[in-house]
Order: structure tokens, then sequence, then C-alpha cells
């Protein structure tokens, strides 16, 4: 069955920090494709990144980039020089429309 | 470009009353998708169409919940009756295409049942 682990409900990190919010997958198919999406309290979800299965390079959006480490199935997102408008909630979702729980993250002034 | 749009953004019914959310999404998407967002939790598919087509209801509860893409463009969510447990966030997404292709999301409609 497909599934999304986020294990991190929460994090606190101070401001112009690097972040790491954890992702792991599990699917049997060959080909999939892994998003990460961050949703603020106002409620819509926005699009960040995606990561195909067979993309050669790790994706890269701005302060955003995906380790992803297809062996170990997993997807994490990293937030370079985190800012006080990076709190929200984030989640992983892969091309089968599973989604994760989701991490809170709040960045400390 | 205007984003996928929703109405009404917030509704509290009593239970048992029936509601409808409407979602327009965004011009030329042949892929629209219907989530429900609990508190605290991501979001959970009901139904994605592909044009006017349901391809993927496998999650929506059709004893109460029924969904219709008229021409391909607009969609609405029914639920009737509802029940207390139906309160959440009604997401809608679209995108040019299914599989890989990037979902652009809606504000959502905050269902309060009482």
């Amino acid at each position: 069955a497909q599934k999304i682990t986020q294990t991190q409900p929460g994090m606190f990190v101070q401001e112009k920090e690097a972040v790491t919010l954890d992702c792991t997958y599990d699917t049997s198919d060959p080909s999939y494709g892994l998003f990460w999406y961050k949703q603020p309290s106002s409620g819509e979800m926005i699009f960040l990144i995606y990561q195909g299965s067979y993309d050669q390079q790790n994706a890269t959006e701005g302060r955003y980039s995906l380790n992803f480490q297809k062996a170990r199935k997993s997807a994490n997102l990293v937030i370079s020089a985190s800012q006080l408008g990076d709190s929200a909630m984030y989640f992983c979702a892969m091309t089968k429309l599973i989604w994760g729980a989701g991490t809170k993250l709040i960045i400390k002034p | 470009e205007a984003g996928v749009v929703q109405s009404p953004r917030y509704k509290i019914i009593e239970k048992k009353q029936p509601v409808a959310f409407w979602c327009n999404p965004i011009s030329g998407h042949n892929t629209l998708y219907w989530y429900r967002q609990n508190l605290g939790q991501g979001p959970e598919l009901l139904i994605r169409y592909e044009n006017e087509e349901a391809v993927d209801d496998s999650q929506l509860p059709k004893d109460r919940f029924s969904a219709e893409r008229l021409k391909g463009v607009d969609s609405t969510l029914k639920i009737q009756p509802a029940e207390l447990g139906d309160s959440a966030v009604y997401l809608c997404a679209s995108s040019k295409r299914g599989g890989a292709d990037t979902q652009y999301f809606g504000p959502g409609t905050r269902l309060t049942v009482l």
C-alpha cells in the first residue's frame, strides 16, 4: 500500500537557520513523484517543489531543495536561511494522491 | 491568470441539512480534485475528474456525498444529509493533467456542522 510518513509533528527553528523536514514513503510503483506543499494559517495550499523518481538530480527551487534518497525512500525538504514567513504546515505528497500528516514549522525571531 | 476559485469560504449548518460547495478551476486545467482536510491532518482525496469523467471516487462516501463536473469545467460537491463528522475544510485543486502535474489549490471551504 502507498504511504507517506512525516515523523515530525512540529518543529521550532531559529530565523536564518536551515531546516530539514523529513518525509519517507512506501510504494511499489517503479515510477512516481513526490511533492512538497506549504499551508500557512490562511489555509491555502501552496506548491513548493517536485521530484520525479527518475530525476538524476535533486530538485531545487530558490531556498527550497529536496534531498531525495531513492534507496532509503526518503524525500526530505530543506529550507535554507529560514524566514518568519516560512512558519506554516508542510505536507509531503505522492503522485498517487497520498498525503502525509504534515509538519508544523515555527520560525522564531 | 486567475487561480482556483471556491465558494463559499465558510459554511455553518445544522446536522441533517444539505450543503453544496462550488469550484472553478484554472482555465485549461483538465483535472479537478476534491479533498477533505480534517484539523491537523493532511488532505484526503474524495474524487478526481479528468474533464467531466470521475476517474477516482473510491474515497467518496457515496451514501451522502455526490459530485458533478458539468462540461468539464466547474464542479459542485454536495453533502446530503450532513453529519457532525463532516466538519472539515473542503479543498478543490486543479492541474493541467493528472499524474505528475502540479496541483493548484483554491482557498477551501470551512464547513462546520452543528
